[in-house]
């Protein structure tokens, strides 16, 4: 069965690095997210599509300090230089066919 | 620029109906697969239904199975969400999100959302 998995919360200090993971159920480890990100209060943004082979295509506007990475059935969301604006869920999704799925996302601290 | 808005949420009873529409502008709407995305107060995302560029292949979350129909105008660059039978835990907000491709990628763009709240 397809199940991503996150942990439910992330804290980091301003101006640090922060690397969010999204885990592939058993059996899934060649497939592709994509990571989005919700701040308070607003709908959701698409930040990148990632690959099993750690590429990965951002989405317009996106800074430079996001960035994606894989490492078997993990997938890995690196933001550098936090800032305050990055406090926000980040939820990771993965599709197969007919089928989308979202994992349970992460509420990520800025301290 | 490339945008999707949502309209068509409101107050409505449980056991009624509601249809929702996304608007799309800016860019060829005919050619992207199309998602409705729904979160309930407090919660996280949950796929809903997804229709493919042509309109051909629409799939639906077990959830909605036999309640939700999903719908588009490509010749209005529209994306409908029609519910029947309203319940209390389809009180959420519905976000319409474009696919990548033709309905099995990534979302990469997605709308302001439409709260939607059944109650009596």
């Amino acid at each position: 069965q397809l199940v991503l998995t996150q942990s439910p919360s992330a804290s980091a200090s301003l101006g640090a690095s922060v690397t969010l993971t999204c885990t592939l159920s058993s059996g899934h480890d060649d497939f592709a997210i994509a990571w989005h990100q919700q701040q308070p209060e607003k709908g959701p943004r698409y930040l990148m599509k990632v690959n099993s082979d750690g590429s990965h295509t951002k989405g317009d506007g996106i800074p430079d300090r996001f960035s994606g990475s894989s490492s078997g059935a993990e997938r890995h969301l690196t933001i550098s230089s936090l800032q305050s604006e990055d406090e926000a869920d980040y939820y990771c999704q993965t599709w197969a066919t007919g089928i989308q799925l979202f994992g349970g996302g992460t509420k990520l601290t800025v301290l | 620029q490339v945008q999707l808005v949502e309209s068509g949420g409101g107050v409505v009873q449980p056991g009624r109906s509601l249809r929702l529409s996304c608007a799309a502008s800016g860019f060829t709407f005919n050619t992207y697969g199309m998602h409705w995305v729904r979160q309930a107060p407090g919660k996280g995302l949950e796929w809903v239904a997804l229709i493919w560029f042509d309109g051909n292949h629409k799939y639906y979350a077990d959830s909605v199975k036999g309640r939700f129909a999903i719908s588009r105008d490509n010749s209005k660059n529209t994306l409908y969400l029609q519910i029947d039978s309203l319940r209390a835990e389809d009180t959420a907000v519905y976000y319409c999100a474009r696919d990548r491709d033709y309905g099995q990628d990534a979302f990469d763009v997605w709308g302001q959302g439409t709260m939607v709240t059944v109650s009596s």
